[in-house]
């Protein structure tokens, strides 16, 4: 079973729209998790973090973390066609040496003009 | 400019080959990993090495091996390769704390007939 599991599978929004992306851990150990971003043909890149419960917002991007239910999710506001890529959600765990990220398989989202 | 540099990106090897994956980074990272990327599956730990001459296993060691003599410079071997290692690989850089950002490269497609 995958640690990390992120839903949906996929994603398709109207531009300008609202994309919601989710993400819950089944290790709790894990207690930081990230959001990267990848386009086609690239790797993937940090969009951002979340080590505390709540809301962290960064621009058109909010994440929420409940520890308790070890859930995060993801929201982009005002949907852009470049925000079309795939999002993976990653975990780690504190104190450890390194970033040992653990990564869920993924949300394609499609982001429509 | 920061950035995690992987050579080659595409790659074409007949089973039983040796295969040679290099990358180096240019921000003195003391963290350094290999990961792979195949579809539904997400990204897999193959390896992570904290320094030099210091690698330690990932989730899916088995068939790899990695080399690390200089801080910039991370490479992976795969001693006679199998049709299923091919995948994307990903090399990625980060410091040596845990709540850091991951940085990777563009990644090195391999296929494997």
């Amino acid at each position: 079973q995958q640690k990390v599991q992120q839903s949906p599978e996929s994603l398709s929004v109207p531009e300008g729209g609202m994309a919601s992306l989710n993400c819950t851990s089944s290790d709790r150990n894990f207690q930081y998790f990230w959001w990267y971003r990848q386009h086609s043909g690239e790797g993937p890149k940090a969009l951002m973090s979340i080590f505390s419960d709540g809301d962290k917002k960064e621009g058109r991007f909010t994440a929420h973390l409940n520890k308790a239910s070890l859930h995060v999710s993801l929201h982009i506001r005002d949907s852009q066609p470049s925000d079309s890529a795939l999002y993976f959600c990653a975990a780690s765990v504190p104190n450890s040496a390194g970033n040992k990220l653990t990564f869920g398989i993924g949300t394609r989202v499609l982001v429509r003009p | 400019d920061m950035k995690v540099t992987q050579m080659p990106r595409y790659l074409i090897k007949r089973m039983g080959e040796n295969v040679l994956l290099e990358c180096g980074q240019d921000m003195s990272h003391e963290t350094m990993y290999w990961y792979r990327q195949d579809p539904g599956l997400g990204l897999q730990l193959i390896y992570i090495s904290y320094d030099v001459d210091s690698n330690s296993e990932g989730d899916i060691p088995k068939g790899y091996r990695v080399s690390r003599k200089k801080r910039e410079h991370f490479s992976l071997i795969l001693d006679s390769a199998k049709t299923n290692q091919t995948s994307v690989y990903f090399c990625a850089s980060s410091p040596g704390q845990t709540n850091t950002e991951v940085f990777f490269g563009k990644g090195t497609r391999l296929t494997v007939v």
